[in-house]
């Protein structure tokens, strides 16, 4: 096991809502990389904190919003939900920017 | 041209056979690399880092050419349990960190 986890495991939600999970990272870690996951693709990146400042942004509108606190756990926000905004949320934990990743078992989002 | 692209296979093996998996990067700044694996419906284990030197770690080895922009995987002696989806990941300096997967590359190892 890589000491990273999300809470929740599973979550149904429906159009227009909002939703938040978290993620503790590993222990010493002081980096967590957020990616989104969808069915038969690779998992895309949508942004990294690195001691609480955001290091990094992929192509994601900015209703998907994180925060990453003192303790180094992180928590990523989704506003208005649409229908494709349901996958795999995997969050990552490293030391560093630039180091290897080691990810938790991820939120399973379904928006209906 | 996709920033890192990788054959969906899936790649269909015997038990004891050598496969390899290729994957190609456009931006030529990319500083790290990496092979992940990911069973079904499970999040990605980090399988090896990609060194210029190439590194090996028992029947693995991976390879980084930087004049072709391509990392490479050679899994040797195929067991049943290495079927998984293989991902590639590229990521570089200058500006942000934006560590970039590919879409993965399915093995099926068979009896």
């Amino acid at each position: 096991e890589t000491g990273v986890t999300q809470s929740p495991t599973h979550l149904i939600k429906t159009r227009g809502q909002q939703v938040t999970l978290r993620c503790s990272s590993q222990s010493g870690h002081n980096t967590v990389s957020w990616y989104q996951q969808a069915l038969g693709q690779g998992p895309q990146f949508i942004f990294q904190y690195y001691r609480e400042e955001e290091n990094g942004r992929g192509n994601f509108p900015p209703r998907f919003s994180g925060l990453q606190f003192p303790n180094y756990s992180s928590e990523l926000n989704v506003n208005a939900l649409e229908l494709d905004d349901s996958a795999l949320y995997l969050c990552a934990s490293s030391l560093g920017s630039d180091n290897e990743q080691f990810f938790g078992p991820g939120t399973r989002l379904t928006v209906l | 041209r996709k920033e890192v692209e990788q054959d969906p296979g899936p790649f269909n093996v015997p038990e004891g056979a050598t496969v390899a998996f290729n994957c190609t990067y456009s931006n030529s700044a990319s500083q790290s690399f990496f092979w992940y694996r990911q069973d079904c419906r499970k999040e990605p284990k980090l399988l090896m880092s990609v060194y210029s030197s190439g590194n090996e770690d028992g029947r693995f080895t991976a390879q980084l050419n930087r004049a072709s922009q391509y990392i490479s995987l050679l899994i040797r002696d195929s067991k049943l349990s290495d079927s998984a989806t293989y991902l590639c990941v590229v990521a570089g300096r200058g500006g942000s960190y934006i560590p970039t997967f590919g879409r993965g590359t399915s093995l099926i190892v068979h009896p």
